[in-house]
């Protein structure tokens, strides 16, 4: 079946450690995205990239990395640094053009212990 | 960057109810997008509607982009239909979306 793919579901991390949430996709999209989502608001962007090998901050870049070695995958690590991490993560993709329908993953629920 | 405003932030409805969710933002768009998030967290796609009028079984869309709004409407409620329902816009090339705060949906049995 076609469709983005993110791993764990769940995740638990004691504070000081960097973790790395995964996000596959296999629709062929050029563009992927990565959301972070608190509870009770909507979803804040955090990263994306348009193209193999090139990636941009978005809204709320501090404290996360990224890389795009893959067109098929974009992971996402929450580092130490990362003040507040404890979220709900959604990855999206998208064909990259400028008017098209962004796709998202089931998520990864990250809680700090 | 734009501003996404959805309203009302909560809505009860007794099921079979019709009701309407409005979004209004603060600048031109060239992507607007409906999703509904399921109480696990995932969102479904619903319309893609930068403009114009969709219809998809008992739920509905009209985009007014000149006016810089959006209404989702929902006819004969189910309690499936239970749940926070999103508008998210794009303005600027690269497909970025800017999310609303959400409609939480309840229609009750």
């Amino acid at each position: 079946d076609g469709g983005i793919t993110q791993s764990p579901k769940y995740l638990f991390r004691k504070e000081g450690q960097n973790v790395t949430l995964s996000c596959e996709q296999n629709l062929n999209h050029d563009a992927m995205y990565w959301y972070r989502q608190d509870p009770g608001q909507g979803l804040r962007l955090i990263y994306y990239s348009q193209i193999v090998n090139d990636f941009q901050k978005g809204d709320i870049a501090e404290g996360y990395s990224v890389s795009r070695e893959k067109k098929e995958s974009f992971p996402l690590t929450v580092t130490s640094a990362q003040k507040n991490p404890t979220a709900f993560y959604l990855c999206a993709s998208s064909i990259y053009l400028r008017n098209t329908e962004a796709f998202f993953g089931q998520g990864t629920r990250l809680t700090v212990v | 960057g734009i501003q996404v405003e959805q309203s009302p932030p909560d809505l009860i409805l007794q099921e079979g109810a019709n009701s309407t969710l409005r979004c209004n933002f603060s600048d031109s768009v060239n992507n607007l997008q409906w999703f509904h998030q399921n109480p696990w967290g995932q969102l479904i796609n619903l319309f893609y509607i930068p403009s114009g009028t969709k219809q998809n079984g008992r739920l509905s869309a009209t985009t007014v982009a000149t006016e810089r709004y959006s209404l989702l409407y929902i006819s004969s409620s189910q309690t499936t239909d239970s749940g926070v329902y999103f508008c998210a816009v794009g303005a600027a090339a690269g497909n970025k979306l800017t999310f609303g705060g959400g409609t939480r949906v309840l229609v009750k049995p």
